[in-house]
């Protein structure tokens, strides 16, 4: 069942701008990752952030993990018309039992 | 090969027919995952694979949809008397320890009419 909630559902910003797209969840994790999906593919992994991490960088993506909050953010600095896509968090309880995802912030760069 | 490989793209069947749809995941990979992608959004996980062993089948609806991975042949999802409602993408995954990064193929489209 789905337990991630991002939020916003949508977000238009220009390039250049950053973009901040925060995830909820429920239950307990292992691992939260971040996914993007451009129109009509599949998911392309971005970032992954232990249960005892709180904050991890990678190019211009910045994710956080408050486990307290059962929250996390991915921020995206200087954004690209490249960067327009859908993006889903994903948790894990460790095993392969699955990902459960959240339901994704639908992301548009207006060049 | 290095990409997860799914086949076919798209798949129409009539309503109560049978579709069987494939998945060939990246080579040394041992773990597959299928998730049901309706309406862009909400993904819902179905089943997980240890090479060709199930590991998790919570998510699948066990009266008409089945899994295999065997052994030197692509994974395959079967769905028996398709529905109106099992119109959605089907993605595979596959990641070489569970804990990993899944890589995900480009689905394949169900459309039930």
């Amino acid at each position: 069942s789905q337990q991630g909630e991002e939020d916003p559902q949508a977000l238009s910003i220009q390039e250049g701008e950053n973009a901040t797209m925060n995830c909820s969840y429920k239950t307990s994790i292992n691992n939260l990752q971040w996914y993007r999906q451009n129109s009509g593919r599949g998911l392309v992994h971005l970032i992954l952030i232990r249960s005892n991490e709180r904050e991890k960088h990678s190019g211009r993506l910045r994710v956080t993990l408050d486990t307290s909050k059962k929250s996390s953010s991915l921020l995206i600095t200087a954004s690209r018309a490249a960067d327009t896509a859908s993006y889903f968090c994903a948790t894990d309880r460790g095993g392969a039992d699955g990902l459960t995802f959240g339901k994704g912030t639908h992301l548009i760069i207006q060049p | 090969g290095e990409e997860v490989a799914q086949t076919p793209k798209h798949l129409v069947r009539g309503e109560g027919q049978k579709a069987k749809l494939y998945c060939a995941p990246i080579k040394g990979h041992s773990y597959v995952f299928w998730y049901q992608q309706v309406l862009k959004n909400e993904f819902k996980f179905l089943i997980s694979f240890q090479n060709e062993n199930v590991f998790d089948e919570t998510g699948m609806p066990k009266e008409r949809f089945s899994a295999k991975c065997l052994p030197n042949s692509p994974c395959s999802l079967e769905i028996q008397a398709t529905k109106l409602e099992d119109s959605a993408v089907y993605f595979c995954a596959s990641s070489q320890q569970p804990n990993q990064p899944q890589h995900f193929g480009d689905g394949t489209r169900l459309s039930i009419l």
